[in-house]
């Protein structure tokens, strides 16, 4: 069955780097692009942006070019989001998503990432 | 960039009402590409409709999706326990390919 797996929780100082991985399985990983979402605590979801699981290239939302990075490690079907220079403001649980034609259909379950000094 | 306004924000029913949700588009969308998902309290979001009114696999069948252009809305004929969560809706946009949510609906039991 296709699933999405995701990294632990994350403790992080503001400044500090932290990268997320989503392992995908029950399918072929490159067919399929992956989406990053975020949810602050209380809040809606906020699409972060995809990466071209094929060609590696990433397209970032605006509100998330800088200090974002999507990344692959094809051979292990694992999809990466590095957030450097952490701040508060980045204090969320982070889900990967897999695009399939216009919608998501199935998503992780989700990296809680908390910012604190 | 297509802003997506959901209303209302939080509302409540009891069991076996009729319950309605809009989703409406600040331009134009495409039918086929609004969506819906479901998410409770501590777990992703699982899609939910695609589409405008294709129900995702295991959905039950009191859902049901409508709407085009600007307005598009999620209905349950009657409402169940389980059916309490936040419903988001979701577009693409196709050029440059972007996606959207919208800021939800909390749906509770009355």
């Amino acid at each position: 069955q296709i699933q999405l797996v995701q990294s632990g929780p994350e403790l992080k100082k503001p400044g500090e780097t932290v990268k997320i991985s989503c392992k995908a399985s029950g399918y072929t990983f490159t067919n399929y692009g992956m989406n990053w979402v975020k949810q602050a605590p209380g809040k809606g979801l906020k699409w972060m942006g995809w990466i071209n699981t094929y060609t590696g290239e990433p397209t970032y939302a605006d509100d998330f070019k800088g200090r974002f990075a999507f990344s692959l490690e094809t051979s292990a079907s694992t999809a990466y989001l590095q957030i450097n220079n952490l701040k508060n403001e980045d204090m969320a649980t982070y889900f990967c998503a897999r695009g399939y034609q216009y919608y998501f259909d199935y998503w992780g379950q989700g990296t809680t990432l908390t910012v604190s000094s | 960039q297509i802003v997506l306004t959901q209303s209302p924000a939080i509302m409540s029913a009891s069991l076996g009402e009729r319950v309605t949700m809009t989703c409406t588009a600040s331009s134009s969308v495409s039918s086929s590409y609004l969506h819906w998902y479901q998410q409770k309290p501590g777990s992703s979001p699982k899609l939910w409709i695609y589409s405008t009114s294709n129900l995702a696999s295991g959905v039950p069948a009191r859902f049901s999706g409508s709407g085009s252009g600007t307005s598009y809305s999620l209905t349950i004929s009657s409402m169940e326990a389980e059916d309490a969560a936040t419903y988001y809706c979701h577009q693409y946009h196709r050029s440059p390919p972007t996606w959207t949510f919208g800021g939800g609906t909390k749906l509770e039991i009355k």
